[in-house]
């Protein structure tokens, strides 16, 4: 099964509303971070928050971490049209030298 | 290179035949992956390689999968006697050592017919 699973799965919102999904996993682990894939190809890096931190921000990008309810959200405030994609969520379990398992992920449209 | 660059981009292949996807991750990157995407899927985890130590395989789904990195560079993903089911996205990433960021490559589009 899967380490960490998305919710929603789907969100479609309007342009200039926030958008916020969240992750939940199963193990400790070291670090978690959020992916972006665009057109079902390469994945793109967004942030990463450490097991020792509670909340990061990066531009329009905020991501909270929970350990003791094992999960995360991410919220993305103002959203745009380019930012419809499909977002992931990815943890670095240390027992497993660090391996990173993806979720299945949450499709973001965001209607102009 | 720059990024991470896989190929061949799409492979349309019979059912049956031996493909080879191969992978080249950043240069000085020790860790290497290799997912699976099947069409508004997540990705499935298939094979992690770190550095000397031995590779993760829990992931690769049958016998007829395998993967191997040589000189701690480029990697290779073999899929024998394909099946319709092996139909999907193949995903590289490549890390550096320690608590950072992958970098994805843009894919194998894997058709099985």
């Amino acid at each position: 099964s899967q380490q960490g699973e998305e919710d929603p799965q789907a969100l479609s919102i309007q342009e200039g509303e926030n958008a916020t999904m969240n992750c939940s996993y199963k193990t400790s682990i070291n670090n978690l971070q959020w992916y972006r894939q665009n057109s079902g190809r390469g994945l793109v890096h967004l942030i990463l928050i450490r097991s020792n931190e509670r909340e990061k921000h990066s531009g329009r990008l905020r991501v909270t971490l929970d350990t003791s309810k094992k999960s995360s959200s991410l919220l993305i405030t103002a959203s745009r049209a380019a930012d419809t994609a499909s977002y992931f969520c990815a943890t670095a379990v240390k027992a497993a030298g660090n391996k990173l398992t993806f979720g299945g992920g949450t499709r973001v449209l965001v209607k102009p | 290179g720059a990024g991470v660059s896989q190929s061949p981009s799409n492979k349309v292949t019979e059912k049956g035949k031996d493909v080879e996807l191969r992978c080249d991750p950043i240069s000085g990157h020790t860790a290497l992956y290799w997912y699976r995407q099947s069409l508004g899927q997540g990705l499935e985890f298939l094979i992690y390689f770190q550095g000397n130590s031995a590779p993760d395989k829990s992931g690769l789904p049958s016998d007829r999968f395998s993967a191997e990195r040589t000189g701690g560079s480029v990697s290779t993903l073999t899929i024998q006697r394909t099946q319709q089911e092996d139909s999907a996205v193949y995903l590289c990433a490549s890390r550096q050592t320690g608590v950072t960021e992958a970098f994805f490559g843009q894919g194998t589009r894997l058709t099985v017919v």
